[in-house]
């Protein structure tokens, strides 16, 4: 059974702070994804990535895959109230399955 | 514009009861998957079907049953509830390219007394 372990598990920042969130593996995944999910809601994606050493930027948000394709990471700069929710990392298996992390859930205040 | 809908959205049962959750979708997506969500254990993939008249157990199968009636149609069954199945249940279907998303409806919050 493929793993990912995602840390931290629960982060609470003011409005303006950095933060960084990951995701490592001891398998290597064809792809790994991340979803972010409000309450109430399904996840929706944000970002996949499929390189190792691949960086994506979607506007406040930097993500990178690792070079071996095990691990990745989330980086927001400048968090904002709008950007509280559940972060799940999953990695792509076979039949496009996904394994999820457990989530980091993120609070961001005023 | 629907995209995956599931049926119920809430439902209590008592221990032993059965029902069934219902997903329907418009994506014309191949691949349906049913996943369980509790706390502090993200997401866990219960069944999943690649295609059209095939299942497969996914990591948590035990207590659950499926059937995928059509390309649009894949429904979870309880047969005999139990308190441990206490959660919330999310349906999700993609395509069989494992760069592309799954596509998630809002979940069934299901509560066994």
């Amino acid at each position: 059974t493929q793993l990912l372990e995602q840390s931290p598990q629960f982060l609470s920042i003011q409005e303006g702070e950095n933060l960084t969130v990951y995701c490592n593996s001891s398998s290597v995944f064809s792809s790994l994804q991340w979803y972010r999910q409000e309450p109430g809601e399904g996840p929706v994606l944000l970002v996949t990535v499929v390189t190792g050493g691949e960086v994506k930027k979607l506007k406040r948000l930097t993500f990178q895959f690792g070079d071996a394709r095990k691990d990745s990471s989330l980086h927001i700069t400048a968090a904002q109230p709008g950007d509280t929710g559940l972060y799940l990392c999953a990695g792509a298996g076979g039949y496009s399955t996904l394994t999820f992390g457990k989530g980091t859930m993120l609070l961001v205040s005023p | 514009n629907a995209g995956v809908t599931q049926t119920p959205k809430f439902q209590v049962l008592k221990t032993g009861q059965s029902m069934t959750l219902q997903c329907a979708q418009d994506m014309n997506h191949n691949s349906m998957y049913w996943y369980r969500q509790d706390p502090g254990m993200g997401l866990r993939l219960i069944y999943y079907s690649a295609s059209e008249g095939t299942t497969d157990k996914g990591e948590v199968p035990n207590g659950y049953n499926v059937s995928r009636l059509n390309k649009r149609e894949f429904s979870l069954r309880l047969e005999s509830a139990a308190p441990s199945q206490t959660s919330v249940y999310f349906c999700a279907t993609g395509t069989e390219y494992s760069n592309q998303p799954q596509h998630f409806g809002d979940g069934t919050r299901l509560s066994i007394l």
